[in-house]
């Protein structure tokens, strides 16, 4: 059974102080995204990573995909209020079925 | 771009009725849609994948017959929640990959989800 954990399970931070979420499984995957969901709505998502060792940048996130194809880290950098959500990432191994990793509640002080 | 709509957004239900959760696809045609639970401040849980014109795959340890899935048409999937029962209370999410690509690279797009709460 594949499993994706993620750590910190929880983060409270002030804002502009930079963090990072990291994703990891003993399962290699083709394809790894990141989601952020909001209290009573559906995931939305950031990114999709596909090639080992590849980097992406969405404004103060970097997202990277480790080389194996096992792991994966969120980045944020200054954090603020409007980043606080919960952190989902989630893997394939080729099919349409993805699994969701056990999730990071954030939460960004003002 | 793609979106996803689900409804109800949050329904109350007497224990032992049944609950119709419908998921539309509204700009883009989805073969196969997924439906997924979600328990209070934790993760994502596949219950199932729907697919058009055929049975549904469910996940290991969740009950066809109590949770029932049609995908009559390209464009929508229904749940229905028979014999609810407070422990069937939960945040239901479908979603649908809009890319039609293999694997799916470009992502699900998620409805917005249901919230259900037996009584």
């Amino acid at each position: 059974t594949q499993l994706l954990e993620q750590s910190p399970q929880f983060l409270s931070i002030q804002e502009g102080e930079n963090l990072t979420v990291y994703c990891n499984s003993s399962s290699v995957f083709s394809s790894l995204q990141w989601y952020r969901q909001e209290p009573g709505e559906g995931p939305v998502l950031l990114v999709t990573v596909v090639t080992g060792g590849e980097v992406k940048k969405l404004k103060r996130l970097t997202f990277q995909f480790g080389d194996a194809r096992k792991d994966s880290s969120l980045h944020i950098t200054a954090a603020q209020p409007g980043d606080t959500g919960l952190y989902l990432c989630a893997g394939t191994s080729g099919t349409y079925k993805y699994i969701f990793g056990t999730g990071t509640r954030l939460k960004v002080l003002a | 771009g793609a979106v996803v709509s689900q409804h109800p957004s949050w329904v109350i239900c007497k224990s032992g009725t049944s609950v119709k959760i419908e998921c539309r696809s509204l700009d883009f045609q989805a073969t196969t849609m997924f439906w997924y639970r979600q328990f209070p401040k934790q993760s994502l849980m596949l219950m199932a994948t729907s697919n058009e014109g055929s049975k549904a795959t469910y996940e290991q340890g969740v009950e066809k017959d109590k949770f029932l899935i049609n995908h009559a048409s390209l464009t929508l999937s229904t749940l229905t929640v028979t014999s609810a029962h407070p422990e069937d209370s939960s945040f239901y999410i479908c979603s649908a990959p809009p890319g039609g690509a293999y694997p799916p690279n470009y992502g699900y797009t998620f409805g917005s989800g249901t919230r259900l709460t037996v009584v």
